[in-house]
């Protein structure tokens, strides 16, 4: 089965301060692998996904993730940290078209 | 220009009564999903449509139904609401870059 874990509940971290939200991947053959934003009360907002190419992958206000294979992970990153970033993170992967999604992390960036 | 919209974006119905949310694109796209998404919880993949074709999640209940009459338009509909159903509803076109978008979604309560 196709899956994601998001090993952390909560990340915290301070405005202008590089975050990492952490995410690693079961998949069986090649993972298509994606980070979605969900603000409060709000659908989700796609930011980025890999499918093959390059393992440093750029996405939407400014994040990144890297794919990394030996340890099946695919980390979301951003070098400066926003106050406006605080919003709940969710790595996916696609299995069968349909999207299986991490249970979240929550992002708290503090002035 | 919204890709998925999504009305109402809050329904409020009574325990039992039916109720019917409503997904329309502008993309044309052939794949829509239909996903639950309860309260600090990951969205959940209720059914998805390629074109006409319907495909039902093994364990989504007899509750939920849906239609699509046309490529447009999606259509969910809760035939005996109960409290348990309250969530918010997430619709999702996939793009022809293999990426779903999601719509704004539609917070269900049930009194």
């Amino acid at each position: 089965a196709q899956s994601v874990a998001q090993p952390e509940d909560q990340v915290n971290v301070a405005e202008g301060n590089p975050l990492t939200v952490k995410c690693t991947y079961s998949v069986s053959g090649n993972p298509y692998l994606f980070w979605y934003v969900q603000y409060p009360n709000r659908g989700l907002q796609f930011l980025l996904k890999y499918i093959t190419g390059d393992n440093l992958v750029k996405g939407s206000y400014g994040f990144e993730a890297e794919f990394n294979k030996s340890q099946t992970s695919f980390h979301l990153k951003k070098p400066s940290a926003l106050v406006s970033d605080s919003a709940l993170y969710f790595c996916a992967v696609s299995a069968s078209g349909a999207l299986n999604f991490g249970k979240g992390t929550s992002l708290l960036v503090t002035p | 220009d919204a890709m998925v919209i999504q009305n109402p974006r809050y329904q409020v119905t009574q325990f039992g009564k039916p109720v019917t949310l409503s997904c329309s694109q502008t993309l044309n796209h052939n794949v829509m999903y239909w996903y639950q998404q309860k309260s600090s919880q990951a969205p959940k993949l209720l059914f998805h449509y390629y074109d006409k074709d319907f495909n039902n999640e093994a364990d989504t209940p007899d509750n939920f139904q849906s239609r699509r009459p046309n490529t447009s338009f999606c259509f969910l509909d809760i035939r005996s609401p109960g409290l348990g159903d309250a969530a918010m509803y997430l619709c999702a076109v996939l793009s022809s870059t293999d990426t779903q978008y999601f719509g704004p979604g539609t917070r269900l309560t049930v009194l």
